[in-house]
């Protein structure tokens, strides 16, 4: 069992640049989110979806797209590359039924616009 | 506007000492509070959920307790391999967490 898997790892772009961040999860969970975590300002939500088809914004949704065809794959587009999305960005999935459920993470992509 | 505070920002304990990490959340609403361990170059690892005042649960060498404005994650005879930054995170409502900014445990043989 795979969980949450994340491509690429480290990833280097010029400003201006696109790029797509791979999500994946193999547990069949409905709801699918990708968060950035920068330093001293703890992780942060960009964009969610609850099922395929469904997607909706977060907390910092600009400058990135997403899209939800498959219940499987969540991909991340970063339209055109800006210095401020140097981050470290996070894929995180959940079943659905409950808001209890617990979110679980990838092992994050490592990102740095130059 | 949710948040979540946590304290110490960093904390360095000798191996067996014990100490507890403090996470204070916006009281309204709140449906969750969670804790994640995360090791430098890795993704947060869930360690507990609370729902509840009173509530307590518990793994090896940490309990999480959740009182009407705070959550406490209490390390007993900690090992150098408990060292990480520990997040805590709460949910008020759909799918967003709001995360505090960790405390870096350090623990030191």
């Amino acid at each position: 069992n795979a969980g949450v898997t994340q491509t690429p790892k480290f990833q280097v772009l010029k400003t201006g640049q696109s790029m797509t961040l791979q999500c994946a999860q193999d547990m069949n969970h409905e709801y699918m989110s990708w968060y950035r975590q920068d330093p001293g300002m703890g992780l942060r939500l960009i964009h969610y979806s609850v099922g395929a088809g469904i997607t909706d914004q977060g907390e910092v949704p600009n400058g990135y797209n997403v899209s939800r065809s498959t219940t499987e794959d969540f991909p991340l587009r970063l339209l055109s590359a800006a210095p401020s999305q140097t981050s470290v960005y996070f894929c995180a999935s959940r079943p659905g039924g409950g808001e209890g459920n617990t979110i679980y993470f990838g092992e994050g992509s490592w990102l740095t616009v130059v | 506007e949710d948040q979540v505070t946590q304290s110490p920002e960093a904390l360095r304990l000798q191996e067996g000492e014990s100490s507890s990490l403090n996470c204070s959340y916006t009281v309204s609403g709140l449906r969750g509070l969670f804790w994640y361990r995360q090791d430098p170059g890795k993704g947060p690892e869930f360690l507990f959920t609370l729902y509840s005042a009173g509530e307590e649960k518990e793994k090896e060498r940490l309990k999480a307790t959740l009182t009407k404005k705070e959550s406490f994650l209490h390390i007993t005879a900690p090992k150098p391999e408990d060292s990480a930054t520990y997040l805590c995170a709460g949910r008020w409502g759909g799918d967003k967490l709001i995360f505090g900014t960790g405390t870096r445990l350090q623990v030191f043989p």
